[in-house]
């Protein structure tokens, strides 16, 4: 059973980078298909879900232009992990940040979640 | 990117059914197949039960259906039972440049 897992500093400063780690068990990050990927998806506290980005294994990213702008993911097969760095963050990047595993089309396996709060 | 617009609330007895609606645009819900429902616990990641529009992956009961027409897709929830009470978001490809929108979120509750 494919398992994700978020990790990192659960607070940041204001226009500091926020940076996060997903480590993937239970499964390769390197997929058999073209049609798999691995995302960020946050929710800010009592709200709805927003994509942030994804990354294929052999590093091709894809940002939602809400991010781009300030967003890395990377990827680091020999470790199975893939990572998020968000730059500049303000009080409205706090949330709830998601890794998950992405086919074309829909999210099928979610990590726990990880709240990163953004305040001095 | 606008998210995709949802009832706030929706509500049934046990045994009864719900429908949620999902309404879009042509770039998004009418332009692709890829419609895809998730329900979150409080305190809980969301778990995929409608992708693909109607297909439901293994393990969630087949109360759970989904439909799509137009810019507009929905989730009926069938046989309400108080474990179904959860917030549910509805997902769409909307093409190469944005990607993925999801909807606003209807908390459902099983009186």
């Amino acid at each position: 059973q494919l398992q994700l897992q978020e990790s990192g500093p659960g607070l940041v400063k204001p226009s500091e980078t926020l940076s996060l780690t997903c480590s993937v068990s239970g499964g390769s990050i390197i997929s058999s298909t073209t049609t798999e990927y691995w995302a960020w998806i946050r929710q800010p506290p009592g709200k709805g879900l927003e994509y942030v980005g994804a990354i294929f294994y052999t590093g091709i990213t894809y940002y939602s232009p809400s991010f781009e702008s300030r967003l890395t993911i990377s990827v680091d097969t020999s470790k199975n992990q893939f990572s998020l760095k968000l730059g500049f963050v303000t009080a409205a990047d706090t949330a709830v940040y998601y890794c998950a595993k992405n086919r074309l089309g829909d999210f099928d396996y979610w990590g726990q979640g990880t709240l990163v709060t953004v305040s001095s | 990117q606008s998210a995709l617009t949802q009832p706030p609330s929706a509500s049934g007895t046990p045994g009864q059914s719900v429908t949620i609606s999902c309404t879009g645009t042509s770039s998004d819900i009418g332009g692709y197949h890829y419609v895809s429902w998730y329900q979150q616990h409080p305190g809980k990641a969301p778990k995929l039960m409608i992708y693909e529009v109607t297909k439901r992956p293994s393990g969630v009961p087949d109360r759970f259906s989904g439909a799509k027409s137009g810019n507009t897709a929905s989730l009926t929830v069938s046989g309400l039972q108080a474990e179904d009470e959860a917030d549910y978001y509805c997902s769409s490809y909307a093409g190469s440049v944005n990607f993925y929108v999801f909807g606003t979120g209807t908390k459902v509750t099983v009186l």
